[in-house]
């Protein structure tokens, strides 16, 4: 199975800034790596698949990039309801698996 | 919209069955572009996906390695639902489920999740 591991664990950044969360695979997944957000009580929502492309709704201020083993997910200008913990989740090899999660908090 | 409704039971005995319902509204269990999962999320595993089932001319099953001689997923055709059954549960088990549609490798629809603790 492939490990995913996300850095950092934990991201404090401001309203207005930019935020820059990573992810690694422990082999290639070539592209197929998508990236969601989970607010607290709620389920995990679909940001990016396909490494870059965005989800239906998703604002454009959310973009993934990387392939092979580096993943980026960066939020350019932090929103209020930006706040939440991030996953990737790699599908390249079956079973797919997902990293420990970013959580993204307001400094 | 696809929208998916989750229901079952909180609280499972240990070395009882886990069971959970998945009701599909704007899509098919059966549809030929997409797969069906459960996925749970604990502290102490993360997300962990169990399996999935999906339709192409027969139907086909996957199950996830570490509890493959445990879960059985079932589509339910008549309901345009899916279930999960999880045997010998222990307290390990214990996290939220959530059902979600697969489509291409990747979740696009989540249910709200059932937070099911095994206790006595």
């Amino acid at each position: 199975e492939i490990v995913m591991t996300q850095s950092p664990a934990t991201l404090s950044v401001s309203p207005g800034e930019r935020a820059t969360l990573s992810c690694r695979a422990s082999q290639s997944v070539t592209s197929n790596l998508a990236w969601y957000q989970q607010k607290p009580g709620q389920a995990p929502r679909l940001l990016i698949y396909g490494a870059s492309t965005r989800a239906t709704g998703i604002p454009a201020r959310f973009s993934g990039s990387g392939s092979g083993t580096e993943f980026t997910l960066t939020i350019s200008s932090l929103q209020s309801e930006d706040f939440a913990v991030y996953y990737c989740q790699q599908y390249n090899n079956w079973p797919c698996s997902f990293g420990q999660g970013t959580k993204l908090e307001i400094k | 919209q696809v929208q998916l409704q989750q229901s079952g039971p909180g609280l499972v005995k240990p070395s009882q069955t886990l069971s959970l319902t998945c009701a599909i509204s704007g899509d098919s269990v059966s549809s030929n572009s997409a797969a069906w999962s459960w996925i749970r999320q604990s502290p102490s595993r993360g997300l962990e996906w169990l399996g999935r089932t999906y339709y192409r001319s027969k139907w086909y099953y996957d199950y996830a390695v570490s509890v493959k001689s445990r879960i059985t997923i079932s589509p339910d055709t008549s309901k345009n639902q899916f279930s999960l059954q999880l045997n010998s549960v222990t307290p390990e088990d214990t996290a939220i489920y959530y059902c979600a549609r697969l489509v291409h490798g990747h979740f696009d629809y989540w249910g709200q999740g059932t937070l099911v603790t095994v206790s006595s």
